[in-house]
């Protein structure tokens, strides 16, 4: 399957502070999803989206759907020590089922 | 089930020795996927099944490994003849329908020595 390009590949935050992370593809998608993985665990679904442009909220976490389709970015606003872990991006295209996967942004929140 | 679950754990195995990883998911979930995850990576896809037809498996590293899904429910991943690159986290995820995001279980770490 396709790598998508994510960055950054880690972060070292404050408590408190925003941060935003991005995932770009070479191919068009027309899904893009954002998990959530702790030390041990599977990842976790954050947020998903379906639609060129979307933007969609859960809570502190702010996503977006690029409008080229071809991107999509994650942010986090006023971070807490249990965001800590690692952030992937996902993204499908119209010809398959599997979804592609960044490599990942690992999240590290001092307090 | 509550969550999507998988068996062993962990699994540690000599070379050469066939292993089968067993993924049950969530109740009701018509998709299923397999996926391999290596240390500090994103998960890649392995194989798709919709109910139980294998609807892709492009993504499967070759013909030591096979899965199946017999009843539409449970799912086996086999790996035939194990070889030390064959070590990995192997995840299972199953999803309501094709274009919903997965659920994803806690994996079987598969040891090779």
């Amino acid at each position: 399957g396709q790598q998508l390009n994510q960055s950054p590949q880690s972060m070292f935050i404050q408590e408190g502070e925003d941060v935003s992370m991005n995932c770009t593809s070479s191919s068009i998608f027309n899904t893009w999803l954002w998990y959530k993985q702790d030390p041990g665990e599977g990842p976790v679904l954050l947020i998903a989206l379906y639609k060129a442009g979307e933007l969609t909220s859960n809570g502190r976490l702010t996503a977006q759907f690029g409008i080229t389709r071809k991107d999509s970015f994650l942010n986090i606003s006023a971070s807490i020590p249990s965001d800590v872990g690692i952030y992937f991006c996902a993204g499908r295209s119209n010809s398959g089922y599997a979804l592609n996967f960044g490599k990942g942004t690992s999240l590290l929140v001092t307090p | 089930g509550a969550g999507v679950s998988q068996s062993p754990r962990y699994k540690v195995t000599k070379r050469g020795q066939d292993v089968a990883l067993r993924c049950d998911p969530i109740s009701g979930h018509v998709s299923l996927y397999w996926y391999r995850q290596a240390l500090g990576q994103g998960p890649e896809f392995l194989t798709y099944f919709n109910y139980e037809a294998q609807q892709d498996k492009s993504g499967l590293p070759n013909d030591r490994f096979s899965a199946e899904r017999p009843e539409g429910s449970i799912s086996t991943l086999t790996i035939q003849r194990t070889e030390q690159r064959d070590s990995a986290m192997y995840r299972c995820a199953s999803s309501p329908l094709i274009n919903y995001g997965y659920t994803f279980g806690s994996g079987t770490r598969l040891t090779v020595v």
